[in-house]
């Protein structure tokens, strides 16, 4: 069954570095997502992506964050300055069609900003 | 914006009985249901879903049920099994992105 795959499992990262999450969602997804989890709390919103362009952000998405699709397979997440707050699991996500439901998680990178 | 309310929390059953885990929304534009199991340390996999056109929807021992007008969707686990122990979250998809519910761990004891 095709997966969305995600790298690192784990970064640990000193405050004020920038990180960089990776994805390679479905090949024939046209849509991708980024998501967080802080531990033991829910899923959130953070980022909808769709021809080369975000269609939606969250108010968690501020200008620390950037996404890039920078070939036709990967699908980045940057954090520009991390802050000891961004440690959550991020889970990317892909589908085929916005309407179409279905959405697919890869397995996440676990993120500590230390 | 749309905000998913989900309860139990927790919940814990024998193995064999059922579970019912329930969630309200805010926003009468979603229109899509989804329901996700996470085991520890992996991603959401999504078991079932409903759209805002069918009232319910069932694979094997899962169901789920919405009520458009009381902004209730529902997930039922018939015949609990001990490796249905993991956390459930619902979500409501606005637009383009899916708003989750809070999560209820479901524990089944053998």
């Amino acid at each position: 069954e095709p997966e969305v795959t995600q790298t690192p499992s784990h970064q640990v990262t000193q405050m004020g570095q920038e990180v960089i999450l990776r994805c390679v969602p479905i090949s024939n997804h046209l849509y991708f997502y980024w998501y967080r989890q802080i531990l033991g709390q829910k899923v959130e919103f953070l980022v909808s992506f769709y021809n080369n362009e975000i269609s939606e952000k969250s108010e968690i998405f501020d200008d620390q964050f950037s996404v890039e699709r920078p070939d036709g397979s990967n699908f980045t997440l940057k954090i520009r300055s991390t802050k000891l707050e961004d440690s959550a699991m991020y889970f990317c996500a892909s589908s085929e069609d916005a309407n179409a439901g279905g959405y697919t998680f890869g397995s996440g990178t676990r993120l500590t900003v230390v | 914006g749309e905000n998913v309310e989900q309860h139990p929390s927790t919940l814990s059953v024998q193995e064999g009985d059922s579970a019912v885990i329930k969630c309200t929304y805010s926003d009468s534009a979603s229109n899509y249901f989804p329901w996700y199991k996470q085991e520890l340390g992996k991603g959401p996999q999504l078991i079932i879903d409903i759209r805002s056109n069918v009232g319910e929807k069932k694979d094997q021992r899962i169901a789920v049920t919405l009520n458009k007008t009381a902004k209730h969707f529902s997930l039922h686990i018939t015949e609990t099994q001990p490796e249905d122990s993991a956390v459930y979250f619902c979500a409501a998809r606005l637009s383009d992105k899916l708003i989750f519910g809070t999560g209820t761990r479901l524990q089944v004891f053998p």
